[in-house]
């Protein structure tokens, strides 16, 4: 009955692998989010999709492609590893709407590229 | 000047005395106001949201909103050593984007 859930938990790769993180939510929410959190633990936003729509595409390098299937799931796929690439990436879910009830975070997936 | 600013920390306070976490932001059209609790190696969690000016409680934890300074607090009461976390400061912003604040860490000491 998890509300956000992201897999994999951890994921150790190579520099230049090409790796994806899954997120799913079940809250019904309508808007999914990709944040990463760096080693000084800064959450910065990545990404944003309403309902399947991108509507925030922060200064990101393009080898990282979201892709949302439905309003439900959130994937993130890193092209070409590097090793900035290290962080912890956090997918989140909210409902867009009158009052703003703030975000769910899923658990959080440590990407270590070495 | 950065978006969303918290005071650095680390915060150490003992076991029953009040904890007071500031942060300031620079869009002034921002409206909604957010705060996160996150232990180290989990994810963070909402502990309280804050949209009008004046105080909101909620238990022992209240949030301060002025938005004619552009500044939130967060006050813990009767801290205890579970409460030691970063405590993440969120702001939506006035162009619909979510700015965390560098967040502060607090340490309740027994």
């Amino acid at each position: 009955d998890t509300a956000v859930s992201q897999t994999p938990k951890y994921l150790v790769t190579q520099m230049g692998n090409d790796k994806s993180i899954k997120c799913e939510q079940n809250l019904g929410h309508d808007t999914m989010y990709w944040y990463k959190q760096d080693s000084k633990k800064f959450l910065k936003i990545m990404f944003s999709y309403n309902n399947k729509e991108l509507i925030i595409n922060e200064t990101v390098p393009n080898r990282f492609s979201p892709k949302s299937p439905d309003k439900a799931h959130l994937n993130l796929h890193i092209n070409s590893l590097e090793l900035g690439d290290s962080a912890v990436y956090f997918c989140a879910s909210s409902q867009i709407g009158t009052r703003d009830y703030g975000y769910t975070f899923g658990s959080g997936t440590r990407l270590t590229v070495v | 000047q950065k978006e969303v600013e918290q005071n650095s920390g680390p915060l150490s306070v003992p076991e029953g005395a009040i904890a007071s976490l500031n942060c300031t932001y620079s869009d002034r059209g921002s409206q909604s106001f957010f705060w996160y609790r996150q232990y180290s190696g989990k994810s963070p969690e909402l502990i309280m949201s804050i949209y009008s000016n004046g105080d909101k409680e909620d238990g022992r934890f209240t949030a301060q909103l002025n938005k004619a300074s552009q500044y939130v607090s967060l006050l813990i009461r009767d801290s205890q050593p579970s409460d030691s976390a970063t405590y993440l400061c969120a702001v939506r912003t006035s162009y619909d984007k979510v700015i965390f604040g560098p967040g502060t860490s607090l340490s309740v000491i027994p």
